[in-house]
């Protein structure tokens, strides 16, 4: 089985722009979670996605989006970035709805720098 | 709010020591409680997971945890660890709230 692919591995910003960064699930799983990772942290989570839908969120600003696609792929997208984003950007991929629901399968993680 | 608390931020040990690295969590419900490992240059790995019924399980490479639900705790043990055992350790829970972090222990081991 194939394991959560994310890309890019690592990126540079500046202020105010704006960033997409994207997720491939394990095979056979259907939801995808995404988590910031800031520098002597442990991950914070962002939002989690079922169906095509947001299904969960953390306390993160509505400038952080995300999408789901039929393949169950997932994209977040980041508006108007500022300093604080820079972090390590985890996706996991899990299948709802069974007993390993919260069991989650992790990508290497995207890593964003904003200047 | 639920959350995870760790209380080792750095750990040295050398190897063939026993290892114990705490962790509680605050929430009154059901919870079901992980550990994750980060070695370095890799990504998050599942090393051990509580749902239900005995409250020691056991993971990979040795390692075990114990559930102590009037604690709150989960606490992670290995009687003898290695070098290449160096490495990010964290703590996570589920109930209320999506899977929830504690900010991690980091372990190094010495050869």
């Amino acid at each position: 089985e194939t394991g959560v692919t994310q890309s890019p591995t690592h990126l540079i910003k500046t202020r105010g722009q704006q960033v997409t960064l994207r997720c491939s699930s394990q095979s056979g799983h259907n939801t995808v979670s995404w988590y910031q990772q800031a520098l002597g942290q442990g991950p914070q989570f962002i939002f989690q996605y079922y169906r095509e839908e947001e299904n969960g969120r953390g306390n993160f600003p509505p400038r952080f989006s995300g999408l789901q696609f039929p393949n169950y792929s997932s994209e977040l997208n980041v508006n108007a970035l500022e300093l604080d984003d820079s972090a390590l950007y985890l996706c996991a991929s899990s299948l709802e709805g069974s007993a390993g629901a919260n069991v989650l399968t992790f990508g290497a993680g995207s890593r964003l720098t904003v200047l | 709010a639920q959350s995870v608390s760790q209380h080792n931020h750095h750990v040295i040990l050398s190897e063939a020591a026993s290892l114990e690295l705490g962790c509680n969590y605050s929430y009154g419900g059901t919870v079901n409680l992980f550990w994750y490992v980060q070695y370095p240059g890799q990504h998050l790995q599942l090393l051990l997971k509580y749902f239900s019924g005995d409250p020691l399980v056991k993971g990979i490479k040795g390692f075990e945890a114990e559930f102590i639900k009037s604690k709150f705790s989960f606490n992670l043990r290995k009687p003898s660890v290695q070098w290449s055992d160096t490495a990010e350790y964290f703590c996570a829970a589920t109930g209320f709230q999506k899977l929830v972090f504690g900010t991690g222990t980091r372990l190094l081991v010495s050869p």
